[in-house]
């Protein structure tokens, strides 16, 4: 069972468009966090996010967290190139558990 | 991704071969994980470990696989007797304090199985 579910799996978008990413969960998380993973190397944290309904900036990416602590979205404004990778959301639950989500994985074409 | 260091970053063995993947954590850092990635996948966790204990194995397969955090050295993934569905890439993190904390990745070790 996938406890974090991501959509869309992939996608492939032009340069310049906007585009939101989705975590999903039936659970509550006391913590959430977004990763990119480039091709051949390691993820690397981008935000974390604690408090229900928290929203999180950080240059044309835009981090919210779901009121009930259950869900996330990641929204980039004018995709560039460089921001094509592996998306991967990931959260600590109520029991001290980590899970990774399932990954949503972006090309953006120039 | 400066600071975890995992090595070797390939590695190729025969089924029934040992595979040993060596991570080194960030200076200060106590708290290990360990997770496996399949080609455009997530991660899966696999293993957590603080300096010579096993916090939490409940991703690792019972069978042929083992971790270990010395007081001194890196941490080892060990997988005894490979098989071809081993074959993926291994990701080590670390942090400073538990689960809730931010982890910071090596590059992987992709691991290939002929």
């Amino acid at each position: 069972t996938q406890l974090l579910e991501q959509s869309p799996q992939f996608l492939s978008i032009q340069e310049g468009e906007n585009l939101t990413v989705y975590c999903n969960s039936s659970s509550v998380f006391s913590s959430l966090q977004w990763y990119r993973q480039e091709p051949g190397e390691g993820p690397v944290l981008l935000v974390t996010v604690v408090t229900g309904g928290e929203v999180k900036k950080l240059k044309r990416l835009t981090f919210q967290f779901g009121d009930a602590r259950k869900d996330s979205s990641l929204h980039i404004t004018a995709a560039q190139p460089g921001d094509t990778g592996l998306y991967l959301c990931a959260g600590e639950d109520t029991g001290n558990q980590f899970y990774f989500g399932t990954g949503t994985s972006l090309t953006v074409i120039p | 991704n400066a600071g975890v260091m995992q090595n070797p970053r390939h590695l190729v063995r025969r089924r029934g071969q040992e595979a040993r993947l060596r991570c080194s954590p960030m200076k200060g850092h106590s708290h290990v994980y360990w997770y496996r990635q399949l080609p455009e996948e997530g991660l899966k966790f696999m293993v957590y470990l603080q300096k010579e204990n096993i916090i939490d194995e409940s991703g690792m397969p019972k069978e042929r696989f083992s971790a270990e955090f010395p007081k001194e050295g890196p941490s080892i993934l060990r997988i005894q007797q490979v098989v071809r569905g081993d074959s993926a890439a291994y990701f080590c993190a670390s942090s400073p304090d538990g689960w809730a904390q931010p982890q910071h990745f090596g590059d992987g070790t992709r691991l290939s199985i002929l």
